[in-house]
């Protein structure tokens, strides 16, 4: 079974710090890599969906970069915000006809 | 609006009880999917579907049926739900089957199985 790892759990930041973390998965096999945004009480929201090793994405004050070879994404958040508060998934396809297998999330909150 | 809707919201039923969740996309997607998420687990994937009448497993398909005779709904069928099953569910929508493209969520199912 394909396994996705995110650290930290969950982290507390100040409003106004930088942040990251981090999605671990195996390096083989690789087809794409997915980041989803998910505050409480709503629905998954997408941030990036990633396929080739160096990638690098942006998005407002997120990005996120790939390493497919060592098997690894980092997500940033510059000068965060209360309203970054929620939980960041990451999810790996390792083919396109298997189901996306997510990570169990970092939990992220800011605070004010 | 380009939406993924699910129908009920919540919920609260007893075993053995069947049930249909409902799931409809505007946005002409081929690849439709259900998860389950659990505390302390990742979301899981139940079935997928990869275009009208092709349906497949996910990971935890036990328990659950599902079809697509058309391509915007993707019902999900519990025939004798238990309570193992209590959980939130999502329905999800991408434009393509190849896992290439961001996947779109509806507002979730919470169930509660008595």
């Amino acid at each position: 079974i394909l396994n996705v790892e995110q650290s930290p759990q969950s982290l507390h930041v100040q409003e106004g710090d930088s942040t990251n973390f981090t999605c671990s998965f195996p390096s083989s096999n690789f087809y794409a890599l997915h980041w989803y945004r998910w505050e409480t009480a709503k629905s998954p929201e997408a941030l990036f969906v990633m396929t080739l090793n160096g990638d690098e994405k942006k998005k407002g004050r997120i990005s996120a970069t790939l390493n497919t070879k060592e098997g690894y994404s980092y997500l940033y958040i510059k000068g965060s915000q209360p309203e970054d508060s929620a939980t960041y998934l990451c999810a790996l396809a390792d083919s396109g006809n298997t189901p996306l297998v997510f990570g169990k999330g970092t939990r992220l909150s800011v605070i004010a | 609006e380009a939406q993924v809707t699910q129908n009920p919201r919540y919920l609260i039923t007893v075993t053995g009880k069947k049930l249909t969740v409902t799931c409809s996309q505007n946005m002409n997607h081929e690849y439709m999917s259900w998860y389950r998420q659990d505390p302390g687990l990742g979301l899981r994937q139940i079935y997928y579907s990869m275009n009208v009448e092709v349906t497949d497993k996910g990971d935890v398909p036990e328990g659950y049926k599902v079809s697509r005779k058309e391509k915007r709904n993707f019902p999900l069928i519990l025939e004798s739900p238990s309570p193992n099953q209590t959980s939130l569910y999502f329905c999800a929508s991408s434009s393509t089957s190849g896992f290439y493209n961001e996947q779109f969520f509806g507002p979730g199912t919470r169930l509660t199985v008595l």
